[in-house]
Parts: C-alpha cells; structure tokens; sequence
C-alpha cells in the first residue's frame, strides 16, 4: 500500500514552461511534507519542505502548494530550464521516525 | 557533503549469497537509515537505527538485517540473496533529533543478484 501516491511518473516540459507534480496522502499524522530532486548516479537531495499550517512556500522557482483538508500537495516548477531534469520525489513525515517517500517523477525540460 | 560513505558502490553476486553493505558517516549523527531505490516504486525504507543498537523496521524489511554497534556505522545484510533484491540502495543520515523531513543520503550502492 503505497502511503504516498505520486503523479505523473513522467513529465516532459519546455524550456520556459510551468512544471506541475502531484501527490497525495492518507495518513493525517503526517506533518512534514518535503520534496527531494535526484540526478542521475547521484543519492536524493532535499529541494523544499512545508508543514501543513502553510498553504504555500516559494522559495526562488520552485513553489510548494498545500491542500490540507484534500490532503494533496504539489510541486511546481516556473520557467523551467534543461538543468531542472532530475526525478522529484515528493515525502511525508510525521508521528514517527519515518520518512515515506512517492514513487517518483522523471521531469524532462527540452531547450 | 554530510559525511557519508557507502561501501561498496558496485557489486554483483550470485542468489543464495551473504552481501553486507555499509554506511560510514563523520558526524555523529544518531539517525541513520537505508533505502532501495527500484524503477515505479521510488524510495522504499528497509531499516533504520535511532541509535547504537537500536533499530526498527521499515516498508519492506523481510529478507534484510541490520546493525549497529557504533554511531559512525550502519551495516545493511542480506542474509542470502535473492534476484528480487537487485537494486540500489541508498543510505541517509537524519541531521536532527526532530523527524523535520530532511535527510542526507549517500552516492548509493548498486547491487545486481544474478
């Protein structure tokens, strides 16, 4: 049972363009909820993290938006460059010392 | 850079042998964790150890051991390794006492059971 669902496992996006991922969860425990970006041959780094007291954070472009009662949250990339393909993980935490992660999304950003 | 190595980053073997691998940090931190990595399942917990001597079960811990006899090191075993178990596996490090989402994981470890 996968805690936390993922969408879309892969995405391909201009150079310019607005990348958009998704997730969701099922556990209202959680009260963490980061996003990870892993290059290839590289381990998974920490991008951006909210709790659920925020509906947004923004930090330069990358913006998390938070829906606390749909229990979603989604990652949006602006003006994406060829640099931001990476896979994105989105995460959750909370109640124990566990971090549950999403399945993950390839992003390709095309010149 | 958190400190962490993984040992070895390579290995292949064959099913039904013993593969340790193992995770060395310079930090002292107390929380230390392992993950595979496989193709549309993302990051899966296996273990992870709160402390010297301490451990606790992840996602997906059957067919996997672990140890810890002092803070700098966390030792991932497969006791007999199986083909279901070729993956890559990451360890990571907590930098806090709070479970605040973040982690440092390591280069990874590939390991292929033929």
């Amino acid at each position: 049972q996968q805690q936390v669902k993922q969408s879309p496992q892969s995405l391909i996006v201009q150079k310019g363009g607005i990348s958009i991922i998704n997730c969701a969860y099922e556990n209202t425990a959680f009260d963490y909820f980061p996003w990870y970006q892993q290059f290839p041959g590289k381990g998974p780094a920490l991008l951006i993290a909210i709790r659920p007291d925020v509906s947004e954070k923004k930090e330069g472009r990358f913006t998390i938006s938070f829906n606390k009662s749909a229990k979603q949250f989604s990652l949006h990339i602006m003006d994406s460059q060829p640099g931001d393909s990476a896979t994105y993980f989105c995460a959750a935490s909370g109640g124990t010392d566990k971090l549950i992660f999403g399945t993950g999304t390839r992003l390709q950003v095309f010149p | 850079d958190a400190g962490i190595t993984q040992s070895p980053r390579h290995k292949v073997t064959e099913t039904g042998t013993p593969v340790t691998l193992r995770c060395h940090q310079t930090e002292n931190h107390r929380y230390m964790y392992w993950y595979r990595q496989d193709p549309g399942h993302g990051l899966r917990l296996i273990h992870y150890s709160y402390g010297v001597k301490d451990t606790d079960k992840g996602e997906v811990s059957d067919g996997y051991s672990v140890s810890r006899s002092k803070t700098e090191d966390f030792l991932l075993t497969l006791e007999s390794a199986t083909s279901s178990q070729t993956s890559v596996y990451f360890c990571a490090i907590r930098p806090g006492l709070a479970n605040t989402g973040e982690l440092f994981f390591g280069e990874g470890s590939r390991l292929t059971v033929l």
